[in-house]
């Protein structure tokens, strides 16, 4: 059981460059999301989706577009990244059919752009 | 703006003491309240939820919870140097689909 799968776990940006974050699930979850993670200011949401064909902003969209492909799959763009969008990124899932359920993560993807 | 808020720290305990770990939250209507964990380099991992007035143990770890004062702790009896890590507070948001977070609480327990 691999639980919530992310790729890569490293990568380097030059300014302007494009790259798509993969994630995926195998827990039947209806609702996937992303965070960015700076030091200092915890976890901060860019998209979610309640539900496979749905998806909604978070509170740091700008600059990343998103894709739930199927039920385990949901994918970040950066179409253009800037050197502000360094940082650490998790996908994670969640079962909220049950308001208690909690947030399962990835194991984050490290990205760093010049 | 809903806001959960916590002390930054470091909060350095000395092995065997108990760390007591402080969260408060503003939206009053939150129902569900979670403690994650997080050791360096590493993605947040479940330690505790509650959602009733009062206590709840699991282990070395007891979770508190204050709704009329909107206040949630956690705290670990007995600490660990391998409790060393980042605990982080999380909120139910507006809805199911959120989980409104804290900056999180770094925790240094001394040998």
């Amino acid at each position: 059981n691999a639980g919530v799968t992310q790729t890569p776990k490293f990568q380097v940006l030059k300014t302007g460059q494009s790259m798509t974050l993969q994630c995926a699930q195998d827990m039947n979850h209806n609702s996937m999301y992303w965070y960015r993670q700076d030091p200092g200011m915890g976890l901060r949401l860019i998209y979610y989706s309640a539900s496979e064909g749905t998806t909604d902003k978070g509170e740091v969209p700008n600059g990343y577009n998103v894709s739930r492909l199927n039920k385990r799959e949901f994918s970040l763009r950066l179409e253009s990244a800037a050197p502000s969008q360094t940082s650490v990124y998790f996908c994670a899932s969640r079962d909220v059919l049950s308001y208690n359920s909690p947030l399962h993560f990835g194991n984050g993807t490290r990205l760093t752009v010049t | 703006q809903k806001e959960v808020e916590q002390n930054s720290g470091p909060l350095s305990v000395p092995e065997g003491a108990i760390a007591s770990l402080n969260c408060t939250y503003s939206d009053r209507g939150s129902q569900s309240f979670f403690w994650y964990r997080q050791y360096s380099g590493k993605s947040p991992e479940l330690i505790m939820f509650i959602y009733s007035n009062g206590d709840k143990e699991d282990g070395r770890f007891t979770a508190q919870l204050n709704k009329a004062s909107q206040y949630v702790s956690l705290l670990i009896r007995d600490s660990q140097p391998s409790d060393s890590a980042t605990y982080l507070c999380a909120v139910n948001g507006d809805s199911n689909y959120q989980l409104i977070w804290g900056a999180g609480t770094k925790l240094i327990i001394k040998p």
